[in-house]
């Protein structure tokens, strides 16, 4: 029979522009949540964290964005760069469970 | 600091074999998870541990796959007998558990190819 693989969405963006990737979860109970990237060969890393009592946070080149009402997650990258260009995954705490991930590709 | 550190990085090993990966968490931490990692699949959770004992297993996907923890700095995945469709990056992560906040770091993985 016909097997289907893992279609994960796919990001191409221009070398220094800003990215976004979105993510949306499904339990309104989770209040921790973690963006990780997995380069190439390599396993997931942490990111950045935010908490359910925050709606932003910032780190280097990073923001994560949350939004409980209609319970989505977003990553800013500033100024994207090569090395940018990984596998990103959101995960809540009350299940750990990754999501499908988004492939971050980048244009010269 | 070491990380967490996985044995083997690669194991090639033919149908029916007993393939056993190995684990070791960063010191001090109390969580510790078993990843498997495909293209048809993505990433899955297979079992974790806090404290050493095993939590949560329903993602272990069949009985000829096993998980032990004998301590809190060594934990072993073994799959007896091995299949083809077991070929996958197999990923262990440790976190510290601390109310509901766990980042997880993740080791280097073990590439296994079954024949």
């Amino acid at each position: 029979g016909e097997s289907v693989g893992l279609h994960l969405p796919t990001l191409s963006v221009q070398e220094g522009d800003n990215s976004i990737i979105n993510c949306a979860y499904s339990n309104s109970a989770s209040d921790y949540f973690i963006w990780y990237k997995q380069e190439s060969g390599k396993g997931p890393q942490f990111i950045i964290d935010i908490r359910s009592n925050m709606d932003k946070r910032q780190g280097q080149r990073v923001t994560v964005l949350l939004n409980k009402t209609v319970k989505h997650l977003s990553l800013q990258i500033a100024a994207t760069q090569p090395g940018d260009s990984a596998v990103y995954f959101c995960a809540e705490n009350s299940k750990i469970i990754f999501g499908s991930g988004t492939r971050l590709s980048i244009r010269p | 600091d070491a990380g967490v550190i996985q044995s083997p990085r690669h194991e090639v090993t033919e149908m029916g074999q007993e393939v056993t990966l190995r684990c070791k968490p960063i010191s001090g931490h109390n969580s510790l998870f078993w990843y498997r990692q495909t293209m048809m699949r993505g990433l899955e959770l297979l079992i974790y541990f806090n404290n050493n004992v095993p939590i949560d297993d329903s993602g272990m996907p069949e009985d000829r796959f096993s998980a032990k923890m004998p301590n809190a700095s060594f934990s072993t995945l073994k799959i007896q007998p091995s299949e083809p469709r077991d070929s996958a990056v197999y990923f262990c992560a440790s976190s510290i558990l601390q109310g509901m906040y766990n980042e997880q770091f993740f080791g280097p993985g073990t590439r296994l190819t079954v024949l």
